[in-house]
């Protein structure tokens, strides 16, 4: 049974860089998923972040591009999550999860981590 | 990307039948059989409910159905009982090779 757990400080000053990991248990980081991050801002809706396969492929929500960074750690089984240039709008609970299936593709996230706030705050 | 459009909120008795819309464009739910929709329970991780439109993970109640036409996905739920009151979420595959999410639904049992 694969299961996720994000780490990482739940606390970030503004302009700083928000950093986050995704430890995968039960399961290879190298299987046929993708892995992805979700946030929810509180109070609101989810908002695809971006998303990561183990050969270091990537998609990134175009409204985050530039600032998003998503890495693959296969030594250590886990991935990450970078978001540079913080502001108060990108306090949210963040979330990892896995995709259903790569090749052929499966549009689904059916695991998931149980989420860690970040707060973006001097 | 614009996020997908779903009604802030859907009610119903226990028994009825409710159903849940999610509308995109042809560049995304129109486009592709790709729509996956969740259920969240407050202070809760996202639940996977359907995957590609219409597939149900294992685990998950038949009372949950998907279905699409053009570019409006509908999740179904019928014999609503008191625990499926939560928020409901669409996705969609997109395009540019990205994920969009809908507004969210709050779903109420009366």
């Amino acid at each position: 049974q694969v299961q996720l757990q994000e780490s990482g400080p739940g606390l970030v000053k503004p302009s700083g860089t928000l950093s986050l990991t995704c430890a995968v248990s039960g399961g290879s980081i190298s299987s046929s998923n993708w892995w992805s991050w979700v946030r929810q801002p509180p109070g609101k809706g989810l908002e695809w972040i971006g998303e990561i396969y183990h050969s270091g492929s990537t998609n990134y929500n175009p409204s985050l591009k530039s600032r998003v960074t998503i890495s693959v750690d296969k030594s250590k089984n886990q991935f990450s999550l970078k978001l540079s240039s913080v502001t108060a709008a990108d306090t949210a609970v963040y979330y990892c999860a896995r995709r259903l299936g790569a090749y052929p593709p499966v549009y689904g996230m059916d695991v998931w981590g149980q989420g860690t706030t970040v707060t973006v705050s001097s | 990307q614009s996020a997908l459009t779903q009604p802030a909120s859907v009610s119903g008795s226990p028994g009825q039948s409710i159903t849940i819309s999610c509308t995109g464009t042809s560049s995304d739910v129109g486009g592709y059989n790709y729509v996956s929709w969740y259920q969240q329970h407050p202070g809760k991780a996202p639940k996977l409910m359907i995957y590609d439109v219409t597939n149900r993970p294992s685990g998950v109640s038949n009372r949950f159905s998907g279905s699409k036409s053009g570019n409006t996905a509908s999740l179904t739920i019928s014999g609503l009982q008191a625990e499926d009151e939560a928020d409901y979420y669409c996705s969609s595959y997109t395009s540019s090779s990205t994920l969009v999410f809908g507004g969210g639904t709050k779903v109420t049992v009366l």
